[in-house]
């Protein structure tokens, strides 16, 4: 059974440059999630989905970065414009419904972005 | 502030030795608790959970809940090199999928 799959695992973009990040979920799972990680701040809850749509869009991240689910098997997470402190690695988490009472999350390889 | 707070930031214990990490939640509507571990350079990927008052033991991994203080606790017994990781802590709420992530016990496992 295919685990989360993220695209591209490492991204290096020039500041003000827009960029796009893909996740691909665990089959079947209804729940989406995405999160940033730094050393400082340690997991940021980006963006949040339910059966696609958003139930979460982590209020201080919302001027820049856009998570889209575009169907029940794909989702993105825009950032645009980039700039460097967004130099992170960005992970993408999926679970089943929450009917399968207090689901595990699943989270993908991450996507190590380097900003310049 | 934040929902959950993890100590201590860091922990070394000796091949074979007992580690003990502690979680706390700020936020009374959280019931369930969450320990994931992350190697470096790896994701995070679920030890345990719990969210009844109690312990509960998988091989060499305990982890204690108790409801009233909101505080939970993961014990590993003989820790292997093989432990060393970042420990997150986890909350989250009745019906609602939502993990409030602590920053983490970085566990050192000496040879």
């Amino acid at each position: 059974d295919a685990g989360v799959t993220q695209t591209p695992r490492h991204e290096v973009a020039e500041k003000g440059q827009t960029i796009i990040l893909k996740c691909e979920p665990v089959s079947g799972h209804n729940d989406l999630f995405w999160y940033r990680q730094t050393k400082i701040q340690g997991l940021e809850l980006l963006s949040y989905f339910r059966s696609k749509s958003l139930m979460e869009d982590g209020g201080a991240f919302k001027d820049r970065f856009k998570a889209e689910m575009l169907n029940s098997s794909f989702s993105t997470l825009k950032i645009q414009p980039t700039e460097p402190k967004d130099s992170a690695v960005y992970l993408c988490a999926s679970s089943p419904d929450w009917g399968v009472n207090y689901a595990e999350q699943f989270f993908g390889p991450g996507t190590r972005l380097t900003v310049l | 502030q934040q929902k959950v707070q993890q100590s201590p930031e860091s922990l070394i214990v000796p091949e074979g030795g007992m580690a003990s990490l502690n979680c706390t939640s700020s936020d009374r509507n959280v019931d369930y608790f969450w320990w994931y571990r992350q190697h470096s350079g790896k994701s995070p990927k679920m030890l345990m959970s719990i969210f009844s008052n109690g312990e509960k033991e998988e091989g060499r991994f305990t982890v204690h809940l108790n409801k009233a203080s909101l505080h939970t606790s993961l014990h590993i017994r003989d820790s292997q090199p093989s432990d060393s990781a970042l420990y997150l802590c986890a909350a989250s709420m009745s019906n609602y999928n939502v993990l409030y992530f602590g920053s983490g016990t970085k566990l050192t496992v000496e040879p």
